[in-house]
């Protein structure tokens, strides 16, 4: 059965920095791509940052790059999000999620192939407050 | 930036059919994929490439497409399918930048 498991959320005051993690069993982590994806208070889901397999290629939303780094230790089935200079905006519950994306080879094959995530953690949630 | 539109609300009655829309202009170029969300819950997805199905998901989900709009629909809505329901998909930019609609309210009467 796959599981994810998030951690790490918590308070943290406008500026500072907090560092997430997800867990993942049940699956050979290290063959999929990873993601973060963000759910404000009563909003709708924000995809935040994907990460290739093996870490080499790594994609943000505009509102993070330069503040988020997305990592990955295949060694040990995990995924981490560092936030740094956090805003109050950025507060939310952050899943973590298995992404699937298709090699160059497929998508020459079938163009419409894009990235999706077919299994979701819970959640941690991430204040940002003063 | 390239968005995705769904109205906010849909309202049908036990038993009878829900459909809920999704628009965007490079929908004809990428696929869509839908998400299920009930409240305090993570997202389980309910149909991948616009119209597949996941196991495990009940065949009253279907999905279509037709130019810039896909549409999910739920045959014989139970009360247990009242929940938010998100479209994602990608820009057409070649990279994995992943879009999500603003979400519809699936309300059971």
């Amino acid at each position: 059965e796959v599981q994810l498991v998030e951690s790490g959320g918590g308070l943290v005051q406008p500026g500072g920095s907090l560092r997430l993690s997800c867990a993942a069993s049940g699956f050979t982590f290290s063959s999929y791509w990873m993601s973060w994806v963000r759910q404000a208070p009563g909003k709708g889901l924000e995809w935040v940052a994907n990460i290739k397999q093996d870490g080499s290629e790594k994609y943000y939303v505009d509102s993070v790059k330069g503040r988020f780094t997305i990592s990955r230790d295949n060694a040990k089935n995990s995924l981490y999000l560092q936030m740094n200079s956090l805003r109050a905006e950025d507060t939310a519950v952050y899943y973590c999620a298995r992404g699937r994306y298709f090699d160059w080879l497929a998508r020459s094959i079938d163009p419409r192939l894009s990235y999706y995530f077919d299994y979701w953690g819970q959640g941690t949630l991430v204040t940002v407050s003063s | 930036s390239y968005e995705l539109t769904q109205p906010p609300s849909v309202s049908v009655s036990p038993g009878q059919t829900a459909r809920i829309t999704c628009s965007g202009d490079a929908l004809p170029k990428q696929y869509a994929y839908w998400y299920q969300q009930k409240p305090g819950q993570a997202p389980v997805l309910v149909i991948y490439k616009d119209s597949e199905r996941p196991s495990g998901i009940p065949e009253r989900f279907s999905g279509s497409s037709s130019g810039t709009t896909v549409t999910l629909t739920i045959s014989g809505v139970q009360a247990e399918d009242e929940a938010d329901y998100y479209c994602q998909s990608a820009d057409s930019s070649g990279t994995p930048h992943v879009v999500f609609g603003g979400g519809t309210k699936l309300t059971v009467l």
